[in-house]
């Protein structure tokens, strides 16, 4: 039983540009939530995805909007990347309504 | 100030030390996480807790409800051990600590 994958395990963006940092669920896991870790910091959480929608978001801009698939798989897309987006993006995988979140291994991104 | 803090920031024990790890919290929460983060950035779970004690191996946690307080304690401390610790905040999302991050020497 596979846990939750992310992909990719690292990239490197310049100012300005996209990134699509994909990350599919524990199975069975419905409902997944994405995080950013800045160097030497906590995880700070930015939305929560179930059922397709975005059900709870964190104090990030709308250039960090996301997705969910039917599969439960999710992607998180941030635009118009600054310096300051560069960190650790972990994915974290649930059932709706439980308290246990497995979280993946992470994107690591740097943005020049 | 943030709703999550934890202290020490940072930690150097010789192997074979009791390790305590603190974390205050001032939002009403469900339950309590501790996690584990290796360089590399993977986060293992280890604990979740919501009231009392619970031990794993060398590991041990407990929170207390009324002081919103939780600490994590490791005996006979090994190099191993060696992470960055978490304590997580369950309310309507996970509120993080910055970490605590440990050596164990040799």
């Amino acid at each position: 039983d596979a846990g939750v994958t992310q992909s990719p395990t690292h990239l490197i963006k310049t100012r300005g540009q996209q990134v699509t940092l994909r990350c599919s669920p524990k199975s069975g896991h419905d409902t997944v939530s994405w995080y950013q870790q800045a160097l030497g910091q906590g995880p700070q959480f930015i939305f929560q995805y179930y059922e397709e929608e975005e059900r709870q978001r964190g104090n990030f801009p709308d250039r960090f909007s996301g997705h969910q698939f039917p599969n439960y798989s999710s992607e998180l897309n941030v635009n118009a990347l600054l310096l300051g987006d560069s960190a650790l993006y972990l994915c974290a995988s649930s059932l709706a309504g439980a308290e246990t979140q497995y979280f993946g291994p992470g994107t690591r991104l740097l943005v020049l | 100030k943030n709703e999550v803090e934890q202290s020490p920031q940072n930690l150097t024990a010789q192997e074979g030390e009791f390790i305590t790890i603190n974390c205050s919290y001032s939002v009403g929460i469900s339950a309590l996480h501790w996690l584990q983060q290796h360089p590399g950035g993977g986060i293992v779970s280890l604990f979740m807790l919501s009231s009392g004690k619970k031990k794993h191996g060398r590991l041990i946690a407990t929170i207390n409800i009324q002081e919103k307080h939780s600490s994590l304690h490791i005996t006979a401390s090994h190099p191993r051990d060696s992470a960055v610790y978490i304590c997580a905040a369950l309310s309507d999302k996970l509120i993080f600590g910055t970490g605590t991050r440990l050596q164990v020497f040799p």
